[in-house]
């Protein structure tokens, strides 16, 4: 069965600094991946997603993923992170007409 | 305009009774899902339909009725409601056809159910 773990709850990182947002999936055939951005009391948005080709994807916000194959792994990433980055994150495989997500991760942001 | 919308955004209501959610989406997008996000924030999916036709019931309950009466619409009506039904309820859409998952899903802003 296709699963999504995401290892970290939450992270906390200072204003201005690197982000990465770990992502491991596990799935028979070639995944079809995305990560989606919930901001408190608001619907999913989705940042960026992986079907095939560049396995370096670029997304919105200032946002990439990259797939490794090898190890499973399409994490999420960005240089600089804003005040306004703060929000949960979801890591999502497509599955035959279905999302199966990750338990997500909490981003806080400190000034 | 909004591309996924669902009605009520928030519902308060007594265990046992029946309630219903409504979606819509401006997309022209051939297949709708229903998720339930439960208080862990794990978001889970519930159903999905494709031009109106029912193409996966994952487990979920009888007492969760999903109608599509037209493929810009798929209602979820919940009979009976237990404390454990609360939770948040979010609609999506996509363009996929003939079981080929290869498009985004488009969500709605959410549905926060409360069972007292």
């Amino acid at each position: 069965a296709q699963s999504v773990t995401q290892p970290d709850i939450h992270i906390t990182v200072s204003e201005g600094a690197s982000l990465e947002l770990r992502c491991n999936y596990s799935y028979g055939a070639t995944p079809y991946l995305f990560w989606y951005v919930q901001s408190p009391g608001q619907g999913l948005q989705l940042l960026l997603k992986y079907f095939s080709g560049d396995t370096l994807v670029q997304g919105i916000k200032g946002f990439e993923a990259e797939f490794k194959r090898s190890q499973s792994s399409f994490n999420l990433r960005k240089p600089s992170v804003h005040w306004s980055d703060a929000a949960e994150y979801f890591c999502a495989v497509g599955a035959r007409n279905k999302l199966v997500f990750g338990a997500g991760t909490i981003l806080r942001v400190k000034s | 305009d909004t591309a996924v919308s669902q009605t009520p955004k928030y519902l308060v209501t007594q265990m046992g009774n029946d309630k219903s959610i409504k979606c819509e989406q401006n997309l022209g997008h051939d297949t709708m899902y229903w998720y339930k996000q439960d208080s862990k924030k794990f978001l889970k999916i519930m159903f999905s339909y494709n031009n109106k036709e029912l193409i996966i019931n994952e487990t979920v309950p009888n007492r969760f009725s999903p109608k599509s009466p037209d493929k810009a619409h798929l209602n979820l009506h919940i009979n009976s409601l237990e404390l454990g039904d609360s939770a948040v309820y979010f609609c999506a859409s996509s363009q996929d056809r003939g079981g080929l998952y290869q498009e985004t899903q488009y969500f709605g802003p959410g549905t926060r159910l409360l069972v007292l």
